[in-house]
């Protein structure tokens, strides 16, 4: 089978570049998505979030966009700073369901200064 | 706000013991609390989602009965790994959503090795 997480997706950026980071999601009755980063050894942290009934969302330096068509989120994070260097997970949330939280892989995030 | 801690951060602990760990809300009372495990390099993956007064909801393949989970009251859950294996060494997090939202808060996590 599928060796899920071994290879943890990557993405290298330097210092002062915007980044983009990518999720496919996997049910259209997903109606709410969450982008969480978590640090080595630490909880995932909560970036920002989006309802399905918009298309784009933007916080401090970070912006999500949703692509209900394809079932594509995207967080993009402007001038990235070393500390942003952490494993972004993205999550949807299905409507009437149990309010459980089904999390994407992953993606490794290493900013270089 | 919305603060979520984990108690304790870290535990060794021999085969076959068990081994409590602790989830609270710290700012805001939560109706439903979640359980999950994280192995190096992966997703998290939830175990069993815990509601405050009844009993929870076990995700297929988690064995209700190694994984103990108990939801008191609205700021506390607890999670109880029955005779430990080293299999269950793990990272595990709890996290916590209120009465009037749809975001989970995450706790810090605890690293469980058995040896």
């Amino acid at each position: 089978g599928e060796s899920v997480g071994l290879h943890l997706p990557t993405l290298s950026v330097q210092e002062g570049d915007n980044s983009i980071i990518n999720c496919a999601y996997s049910n259209s009755a997903s109606d709410y998505f969450i982008w969480y980063k978590q640090e080595s050894g630490k909880g995932p942290q909560f970036i920002i979030d989006i309802r399905s009934n918009m298309d784009k969302r933007q916080g401090q330096r970070v912006t999500v966009l949703l692509n209900k068509t394809v079932k594509h989120l995207s967080l993009q994070i402007a001038a990235t700073q070393p500390g942003d260097s952490a494993v972004y997970f993205c999550a949807e949330n299905i409507k009437g369901g149990s309010e459980k939280l089904v999390f994407g892989k992953g993606t490794k995030l290493t900013v270089n200064p | 706000g919305a603060v979520v801690s984990q108690h304790p951060s870290w535990v060794i602990c021999k085969s076959g013991t068990s081994v409590k760990i602790e989830c609270r809300s710290l700012d805001f009372q939560a109706t439903t609390m979640f359980w999950y495990r994280q192995f190096p390099k992966q997703s998290l993956m939830l175990m069993a989602t815990s509601n405050e007064g009844s009993k929870a909801t076990y995700e297929q393949g988690v064995e209700k009965d190694k994984f103990l989970i108990n939801h008191a009251s609205l700021t506390l859950s607890t999670l109880t790994v029955t005779s430990a294996h080293p299999e269950d060494s793990s990272f595990y997090i709890c996290s916590a959503g209120g009465p009037s939202t749809d975001t989970q808060y995450f706790g810090p996590g605890t690293r469980l090795t058995v040896l």
